[in-house]
């Protein structure tokens, strides 16, 4: 099974900031790698498709890089409403696997 | 607007069943994969199933395996995950998501207690 691992644990942040998320696997999963944020109390909600591809309605401030092993989530700026858990998730093979998260805070 | 809404969460014995079931409503439900996930109390997402759109592939978690199944009814855009064997492991919010997570329902909780 591919193992995601999510750095760091937790990230402080200024308003305004740039923050930036690491998602690592133990093998290859090409660029079948999605990034989710979860706020409390709410379901997950999908920004990144395919490493890179922003999906429907995600600010530009967030972007998404990496394939094969190493994969980063970018906000370029950080707003309060940013404030959240954020999932990287591989689906290039079964099991689907999430990584454990991480939580951006406001410094 | 796109919609999922999960049902069928509650209260079960360790060793009992439930069967939960979403609703998909404004897409064509039968032309995605469908997915369940879920999150135990104050923990981290975890996959738990997904299956084709004509329910002829099904995957699962190890965890699950031999004790959950997940189907669907394409002509009631339905989904469903029967859940039998409990374990107090198995408690937390279990959603179900189109595809690998674009769309994703408000949740159902289920809680596996004695």
């Amino acid at each position: 099974e591919i193992v995601l691992t999510q750095s760091p644990a937790t990230l402080s942040v200024s308003p305004g900031e740039r923050a930036t998320l690491y998602c690592r696997a133990s093998q290859s999963v090409s660029t079948n790698l999605a990034w989710f944020q979860q706020k409390p109390g709410q379901s997950p909600r999908l920004l990144i498709s395919d490493a890179s591809t922003r999906a429907t309605g995600v600010p530009a401030r967030f972007s998404g890089s990496g394939s094969g092993t190493e994969f980063t989530l970018t906000i370029s700026s950080l707003q309060s409403e940013d404030i959240a858990v954020y999932y990287c998730q591989r689906y290039n093979s079964w099991p689907w696997t999430f990584g454990q998260g991480t939580k951006v805070e406001v410094k | 607007e796109v919609q999922l809404v999960e049902s069928g969460g509650g209260l079960a014995q360790p060793g009992g069943s439930l069967r939960l079931s979403c609703g998909a409503s404004r897409f064509t439900f039968s032309t995605y994969w469908m997915t369940w996930v879920r999150q135990a109390p104050g923990k981290g997402l975890e996959w738990v199933a997904t299956i084709n759109q004509g329910g002829g592939q099904k995957y699962y978690v190890d965890s699950v395996k031999g004790r959950f199944t997940i189907s669907r009814d394409n002509a009631k855009n339905s989904l469903y995950l029967q859940m039998n064997s409990l374990r107090g492991e198995d408690t937390g919010v279990y959603y179900c998501a189109r595809d690998m997570g674009d769309v994703w329902g408000p949740g159902t909780t289920v809680i596996v207690s004695s």
